[in-house]
């Protein structure tokens, strides 16, 4: 069955560092989503990305992160500057079509210190 | 504003009990409703999704969930729990006229006890 991968699985980076988080979504899937979960918090969205643009992102989305889909498979998540407070698991999702569901990956456990 | 509402924390249940985990939306539109489960360190996995039609759908793993439009709830249930259902759980809504995001409730987190 087809799934979505992620990697790494775990990144340890220290405050100030950039870091890419990868994913590598269903392959004909269209909608491709980064959502986060703090530590024994909710899980929360990010972002939304289709025909290669962005089409939401939250607030928490700022002017650190940046998403892309540099060859048509992968799917990156890119924070700038990182600080103490993104420590989170991230996880990717992709979708076929609005309304259908969205299957997640593993996630990647980031841990900024 | 959007929301999404599981009241309870935390549940402890005995192998064998009957299991229901509640779960309350406030959306503007019409919602498509999810539950996911979460094991221990990893990813979220599809337990069941209303989008239209039964308001009693069925799921993987033996659970099933009640949309009740007049409540704004939609409850997971299971008849007769097993140890491997430990996890945590979650519910969560989307629209296709929001860009597909889904918000999350908070969590269940659910033992089970021999």
């Amino acid at each position: 069955e087809p799934e979505v991968t992620q990697t790494p699985s775990h990144q340890v980076t220290q405050m100030g560092q950039e870091v890419i988080l990868r994913c590598v979504p269903i392959s004909n899937h269209l909608y491709f989503y980064w959502y986060r979960q703090i530590l024994g918090q909710k899980v929360e969205f990010l972002v939304s990305f289709y025909n290669n643009e962005i089409s939401e992102k939250s607030e928490i989305f700022d002017d650190q992160f940046s998403v892309e889909r540099p060859d048509g498979s992968n799917f990156t998540l890119k924070i700038r500057s990182t600080k103490l407070e993104d420590s989170a698991m991230y996880f990717c999702a992709s979708q076929t079509g609005l309304g259908y569901e969205q299957y997640f990956g593993p996630g990647t456990r980031l841990t900024v210190t | 504003a959007q929301s999404v509402t599981q009241p309870d924390i935390h549940i402890t249940v005995s192998e064998g009990a009957s299991l229901e985990l509640r779960c309350n939306y406030s959306y503007g539109a019409t919602p498509y409703l999810f539950w996911y489960v979460q094991s221990p360190g990893q990813g979220l996995q599809l337990l069941l999704k209303y989008f239209s039609g039964d308001t009693l759908v069925q799921g993987i793993k033996g659970f099933e969930a009640e949309f009740k439009r007049s409540q704004s709830s939609f409850n997971l249930r299971k008849p007769s729990v097993h140890w491997s259902d430990a996890a945590e759980y979650f519910c969560a809504v989307g629209a296709r006229n929001q860009g597909g995001k889904l918000i999350f409730g908070q969590g269940t987190e659910l033992s089970v006890k021999p």
